[in-house]
């Protein structure tokens, strides 16, 4: 069973940093690009960012470019977003994704963690 | 971020058909067809419904279809069921030199 979970999310002051982790189980997880997607309270989702199988070619909106940072450990299953200089439009549930890079779309989702920027 | 278009809200009855549109630009849904449709329910994760505009996968009902024309594309939903109500968000590739991949709106679909 496909599973992604995950974890790090939290309060953070404006200004702060956070390490998001996804933790892949149930696929081979090096053989999958894979993206971060969030969504604000109440409103839709919004594309953060991907990553390729091996991590040697990254992308980012442009509301992240230069604070946030995507990468991947291989030999963990795990998926990170790095993120710096964060600003209370931030604040959303982050959601990390398992993308078919040769049909373009995301086929699988975790459950989230919830980003709070607020002082 | 520029989103694709879709009606903030639907409703329909039990049995009912209901067709949710997602209009974007010649730069996405008019130039590709990786169209895909995620089913959320509140305080879920979105789920794949639909993707490559038209392909269901494994496990999703047939109730589910999807087609395209130009730069609109559509989700119908068949014979609406109770457990239908949730919000739909089409999604596509785009060649847009700032995004990668962009997410409609969102539809609220409501179950009378």
């Amino acid at each position: 069973e496909v599973q992604l979970e995950e974890s790090g999310g939290g309060l953070v002051q404006p200004g702060g940093s956070m390490r998001l982790s996804c933790a892949a189980s149930g696929f081979t997880f090096s053989s999958f690009w894979m993206h971060w997607v969030r969504q604000a309270p109440g409103e839709g989702l919004v594309w953060v960012s991907r990553i390729n199988t091996d991590g040697s070619y990254t992308d980012s909106a442009d509301f992240v470019k230069g604070r946030f940072t995507i990468s991947r450990d291989n030999a963990k299953n795990t998926l990170y977003l790095h993120m710096n200089s964060l600003r209370a439009e931030d604040t959303a549930v982050y959601y990390c994704a398992r993308y078919r890079n040769s049909y373009e779309y995301i086929d699988f989702w975790g459950q989230g963690t919830l980003v709070t920027v607020s002082s | 971020q520029s989103a694709l278009t879709q009606p903030a809200s639907l409703s329909g009855s039990p049995g009912q058909s209901i067709t949710i549109s997602c209009t974007g630009t010649s730069s996405d849904v008019g130039d590709y067809n990786y169209v895909s449709w995620y089913q959320q329910h509140p305080g879920k994760a979105p789920k794949l419904m639909i993707y490559d505009v038209s392909n269901r996968p494994s496990g999703v009902s047939n109730r589910f279809s999807g087609s395209k024309s130009g730069n609109t594309a559509s989700l119908t939903i068949s014979g609406l069921q109770a457990e239908d109500e949730a919000d739909y968000y089409c999604s596509s590739y785009t060649s847009r030199s700032t995004l990668v991949y962009v997410f409609g709106t969102g539809t609220k679909v409501t179950v009378l």
